[in-house]
């Protein structure tokens, strides 16, 4: 089963503060792990992604944490804005299979001012 | 100005109809994928498609068409079989070869009459 959890299901910060979202996946041969901000009515767009040869990348204000060992990336959103508040979602993809994207359920994210 | 659309925005569904959603992207894209999304829940995967006239079925495609006459173009018709239309509908693309995200377009809301 290629599953993806994510977790929390909501998650509520104050402003400035650090939000952290996590994912566990069971497919090894996953290779391409995004993330996708979704504002309510909108599409998701994607925020930014890793792949299992680094650790860690950072883009701004957000930051992907990458563990291959435990099957396990996160999110780090730094400094944390009200404009922030969405919902969140990791994904993971085997390139070679056609793309398809197995996507968590998503993290409803609350920055309050 | 290049980008993926979706049409229409709103779309109501009577009982035993069916209804055609569209998906037109100018981003010379290989692949093209729809997606549902149900209140609270991830995406999931309706069908894809690499490469025109060839096309197939993602996680929950019972009650859904599609076709490929066209690299730009994927619609979805949602045929009177899916008793439980209403929902979040999410096309989206991506360059098939080698590594690369899925960009969303804007998505359809289907509500039932």
């Amino acid at each position: 089963q290629q599953q993806v959890k994510q977790s929390p299901q909501s998650l509520i910060v104050q402003k400035g503060g650090i939000s952290i979202i996590n994912c566990a996946y069971e497919n090894t041969a996953f290779d391409y792990f995004p993330w996708y901000q979704q504002f309510p009515g909108k599409g998701p767009a994607l925020l930014i992604a890793i792949r299992p040869d680094v650790s860690e990348k950072k883009e701004g204000r957000f930051t992907i944490s990458f563990n291959k060992s435990a099957k396990q990336f996160s999110l780090h959103i730094m400094d944390s804005q009200p404009g922030d508040s969405a919902t969140y979602f990791c994904a993971a993809s085997k390139e070679t299979s056609g793309s398809r994207l197995t996507f968590g359920e998503g993290t409803q994210l609350t920055v309050n001012p | 100005d290049g980008g993926i659309t979706q049409s229409p925005k709103y779309l109501f569904r009577k009982e035993g109809q069916n209804v055609t959603l569209s998906c037109e992207q100018n981003l010379n894209h290989d692949a093209m994928y729809w997606y549902r999304q149900d209140p609270g829940q991830g995406l999931r995967l309706i069908y894809y498609s690499q490469i025109v006239n060839d096309f197939q079925k993602g996680d929950i495609a019972e009650g859904y068409s599609v076709s490929r006459e066209k690299k730009e173009s994927f619609p979805l018709t949602v045929t009177s079989a899916q008793k439980n239309p209403t929902a979040f509908y999410l096309c989206a693309s991506k360059i098939l070869a080698g590594a690369g995200a899925q960009y969303f377009g804007p998505g359809t809301r289907l509500l039932v009459l």
